[in-house]
């Protein structure tokens, strides 16, 4: 049971480098979405979709995006990376379009590490 | 402006005992309210729940209330055990001022019990 998967676990960039974070869930899940954590901030939502071809922005959105031309998977990309985007970033789904409201828990990957040197 | 805060930052319990984890909302809106528990290098976990209709809601030893009046919920652990040490995040759920559904997250409280 896979559940949300993402990768990578680790990753180091250079300011200015673009990356992809791969997330996929296996739930059929129509709802996921990306959090960034930071050290006194807590869980910000940074983009998120509804379902297969609807994504919309979060809380802090700049300097990410999003694609979701499957059920299945919502990668997250920085196209020019920052130092401001060291982080801790979560992927998250949840089943109903809804999302994280009523009784919709989500679900969250295990993390991705992100240092922006 | 952090619309739900978990003031205190830690927690230290002895194993047995009860743990009493406090979180503040400022929005009335908020319908829904979710605590999660998250390990070291995992991502969050969903632990309980509490609609806003109500003022408890119970699961084996974890055990929520919300006073509305108060805008405030807690979380209770009774008996606290060692494997309960995690940092604990509140999260708050309803729609904002564009009829979008939003949910909220507190800073969390890092729970340690000790044997």
């Amino acid at each position: 049971n896979a559940g949300v998967t993402q990768t990578p676990k680790f990753q180091v960039l250079k300011t200015g480098q673009s990356m992809t974070l791969q997330c996929a869930q296996d739930m059929n899940h129509e709802y996921m979405s990306w959090y960034r954590q930071d050290p006194g901030m807590g869980l910000r939502l940074i983009h998120y979709s509804v379902g297969a071809g609807i994504t919309d922005q979060g809380e802090v959105p700049n300097g990410y995006n999003v694609s979701r031309s499957t059920t299945e998977d919502f990668p997250l990309r920085l196209l020019s990376a920052a130092p401001s985007q060291t982080s801790v970033y979560f992927c998250a789904s949840s089943l109903s379009p809804r999302g994280p409201s009523s009784g919709n828990t989500i679900y969250f990957g295990e993390g991705s590490w992100l240092t922006v040197v | 402006d952090q619309q739900v805060k978990q003031n205190s930052p830690s927690l230290s319990v002895q194993e047995g005992r009860i743990s009493i984890l406090n979180c503040d909302y400022t929005n009335s809106m908020f319908d829904y309210f979710l605590w999660y528990k998250k390990y070291p290098a995992e991502g969050p976990t969903f632990l309980i729940s509490i609609s806003s209709i109500k003022d408890k809601n119970e699961d084996g030893r974890f055990t929520v209330f919300l006073n509305k009046s108060a805008k405030h919920l807690s979380l209770h652990i009774v008996p606290s055990q060692p494997g309960d040490s995690a940092v604990y995040f509140c999260a708050a759920s309803g729609l904002n001022a564009g009829n979008n559904r939003k949910l909220i997250w507190g800073l969390g409280t890092s729970l340690a019990v000790n044997p």
